[in-house]
């Protein structure tokens, strides 16, 4: 099983400023890594896969990065609304797994 | 627009058996490359992919939970179904259903159902 690790497990940010998320694969996935976005009392919402594409309708200040083993989400310039818990995904093998998760916090 | 939706029972007793149905609109199940599966969020905490099958029928499990897992398709009825026996307390969760496309990641997902498992 890939394990995918999440750091920080918390973040702190005042509005406009940016975000950065990183997210570990125990082995390579390839670019197979989506992000999603998750607030109280709803689904999940996809934002990127494929390590780098945004999904449709998603915000040009979300962007990710990285390959391999290593990940990056980047929200430029936090919104009100962006403030929730991140998650990321591997879907390079089964069976598919999640990190832990990153609560972005108002600072 | 493809929707899901779950349905089932709210609360289970301990050692019984779990079971959710997905209902699928706006497209056909049997249509496609397209892996229909579970996904849960036990309350406070993160996801844990439950299983997968694939509109061939294939189905891939968590190892976790694979002994206790079955999941299957009606596409008569352009459902999946999920069941999880001998539950315990620590399968109360909300469960959703999704699809996942081949070399895709899990998108969309259904709104979720709570399941409290109690006595």
């Amino acid at each position: 099983e890939i394990v995918m690790t999440q750091s920080p497990a918390t973040l702190s940010v005042s509005p406009g400023e940016r975000a950065t998320l990183s997210c570990r694969a125990s082995q390579s996935v390839s670019r197979n890594l989506a992000w999603y976005q998750q607030k109280p009392g709803q689904a999940p919402r996809l934002l990127i896969y494929g390590a780098s594409t945004r999904a449709t309708g998603i915000p040009a200040r979300f962007s990710g990065s990285g390959s391999g083993t290593e990940f990056t989400l980047t929200i430029s310039s936090l919104q009100s609304e962006d403030f929730a818990v991140y998650y990321c995904q591997q879907y390079n093998a089964w069976p598919l797994t999640f990190g832990g998760g990153t609560k972005v916090e108002i600072k | 627009q493809l929707q899901l939706q779950e349905s089932g029972p709210g609360l289970v007793k301990p050692s019984e058996t779990l079971s959710l149905t997905c209902t699928v609109s706006g497209g056909s199940i049997s249509g496609g490359s397209y892996y229909w599966g579970w996904i849960r969020q036990p309350p406070g905490k993160g996801l844990e992919w439950i299983g997968t099958i694939f509109y061939s029928g294939s189905t891939y499990y968590n190892p976790s939970l694979e002994s206790r897992v079955t999941i299957s398709v009606d596409t008569s009825k352009n459902q999946f179904s999920l069941k999880l026996s001998s539950v315990t307390a620590a399968d109360t969760a909300v469960y959703y259903c999704a699809r996942r496309g081949v070399g895709l990641p899990v998108d969309p997902w259904g709104q979720g159902t709570l399941v409290t498992v109690s006595s």
